[in-house]
């Protein structure tokens, strides 16, 4: 399995564009979770999905943020506009129903100019 | 307010020696724990789950301990190697309506020298 599969892995945008990031889960997971980690936050939950539907949203910091899972096998987190305070490694991760443990992908790192 | 307390100030042992890594929370009862492993620019690989009614939970060269009452876990690694040289995390669970989320503590850096 190639794991979880985070795009793109670096990401340099000027603030107000809107940036979007994908995620490919585990075949066979049906709980996926972002995550957003700086210095000085740490690693800080966003939202996280089971079978698609997104159960907790409570971590998205603003409505600048939104988070979709159109199928079993992809969601995308997008940032519009963006700011210079949403620059971060933001992290996807999924985990099967039966399982406590999360599988994250490499992360994708965002800069906000 | 639930909060996970690692200690922010890396952790420097002689190679061999055990390294002890702390985790500290307060106003959590969690059914469980985790230890992640993070290494730059990297994502976080799991490492150990100890439930609440374990005690110690060991892995090779790593044991954990959770003690519930001290609301507190050790993470150990024994005759430790350069190679563990990493940012440790640990997770503790939290349930909710619809499934079980991780919160993770800041971490703590590792660094195993010659």
């Amino acid at each position: 399995d190639a794991g979880v599969i985070q795009s793109p892995r670096h990401e340099v945008t000027e603030m107000g564009q809107e940036v979007t990031l994908r995620c490919k889960p585990i075949s066979g997971h049906n709980s996926l979770f972002w995550y957003r980690q700086t210095m000085m936050r740490g690693l800080e939950l966003l939202i996280y999905f089971n079978n698609n539907v997104p159960i907790d949203d409570s971590g998205m910091p603003e409505d600048r943020f939104s988070a979709k899972m159109p199928n079993a096998s992809f969601s995308t987190l997008k940032i519009q506009p963006s700011e210079p305070r949403d620059s971060a490694v933001y992290f996807c991760a999924s985990r099967t129903g039966q399982q406590e443990t999360q599988y994250f992908g490499p992360g994708t790192r965002l800069l906000v100019l | 307010s639930q909060k996970i307390e690692q200690n922010s100030e890396a952790l420097n042992i002689q190679e061999g020696k055990t390294a002890t890594l702390t985790c500290n929370y307060t106003n959590y009862s969690p059914a469980y724990l985790q230890w992640y492993r993070q290494d730059p620019g990297r994502g976080p690989v799991f490492l150990l789950l100890i439930r609440e009614n374990e005690k110690e939970k060991r892995k090779e060269r790593l044991k954990v301990t959770f003690d519930t009452t001290l609301k507190q876990s050790l993470f150990h690694i024994t005759a430790s190697q350069p190679a563990d040289s990493a940012t440790y995390l640990c997770a503790l669970d939290k349930v909710t309506g619809g499934g079980n989320k991780l919160t993770f503590g800041t971490g703590t850096q590792l660094k195993v020298e010659l």
